[in-house]
């Protein structure tokens, strides 16, 4: 199957700082990757849509300004948690569809644990 | 409002059968997803059903009925490893994937 590949795993910073998460596609070209959150106990929350050459489409209630997404490139869509605090601290993962829904499948990254102290 | 429900948590003997049902109500259906999700893990798929009927992968099964909004997501001959968290997803209208806050299965010796 492809591949997706996340970069840092796991990052701890102090807060006031920002911290930049890759989302890389291995084997395919990746025209949409999505971003989401999951905190301890709880389901993905979809954060946003990144659309390779143009603007993500956030979802309701997530800051544009505080969560700066790239997608410059086919395989590479890029998170950065602005001007970090502690409430940042989570679980962000990934995803990229290869084709089609039809494929049936949604392939995710390896996700990045951020710790803001 | 888009919804999509599932039990919390499930306990089961290793080597026995369990069966996690997924119950959704959604603007639109275009595929309902079963992933599998480790604690500290990214989810992993599992399986895509989008016509009714009973879709079989080794040791796991995924059903589904369009006409009741409902799947499950049966396990057989339970191992050890088999012990995480269950997440049933729908692609809706939109083709936006919904998610189930997810079913976490222990597995018991």
């Amino acid at each position: 199957g492809a591949v997706v590949s996340q970069h840092p795993s796991r990052v701890i910073c102090k807060s006031g700082t920002s911290v930049k998460i890759e989302c890389r596609s291995l084997d395919f070209q990746a025209t949409t990757m999505f971003w989401y959150r999951q905190f301890p106990k709880q389901s993905l929350m979809l954060m946003a849509t990144s659309n390779e050459g143009s603007k993500a489409t956030y979802e309701q209630g997530v800051e544009k300004d505080k969560f700066l997404i790239n997608h410059a490139s086919l395989t590479l869509s890029t998170l950065t948690v602005t001007s970090a605090h502690p409430e940042d601290s989570s679980f962000y993962i990934c995803s990229a569809r290869d084709h089609g829904w039809d494929t049936g499948e949604l392939f995710f990254g390896e996700g990045s644990r951020l710790t803001v102290l | 409002g888009q919804n999509i429900d599932q039990p919390t948590e499930m306990t089961a003997t290793e080597g026995a059968i369990v069966q996690i049902n997924c119950t959704y109500q959604t603007s639109g259906f275009n595929g309902l997803f079963w992933y599998q999700q480790h604690a500290g893990e990214a989810p992993t798929f599992l399986s895509y059903n989008v016509l009714d009927g009973l879709e079989e992968k080794g040791r796991f099964s995924s059903f589904l009925s369009r006409s009741k909004g409902y799947s499950y997501l049966l396990l057989k001959e339970l191992q050890m490893k088999d012990s995480a968290s269950y997440l049933c997803a729908v692609l809706d209208s939109n083709y936006q994937l919904i998610w189930g806050a997810g079913t976490k299965l222990i597995i018991k010796p």
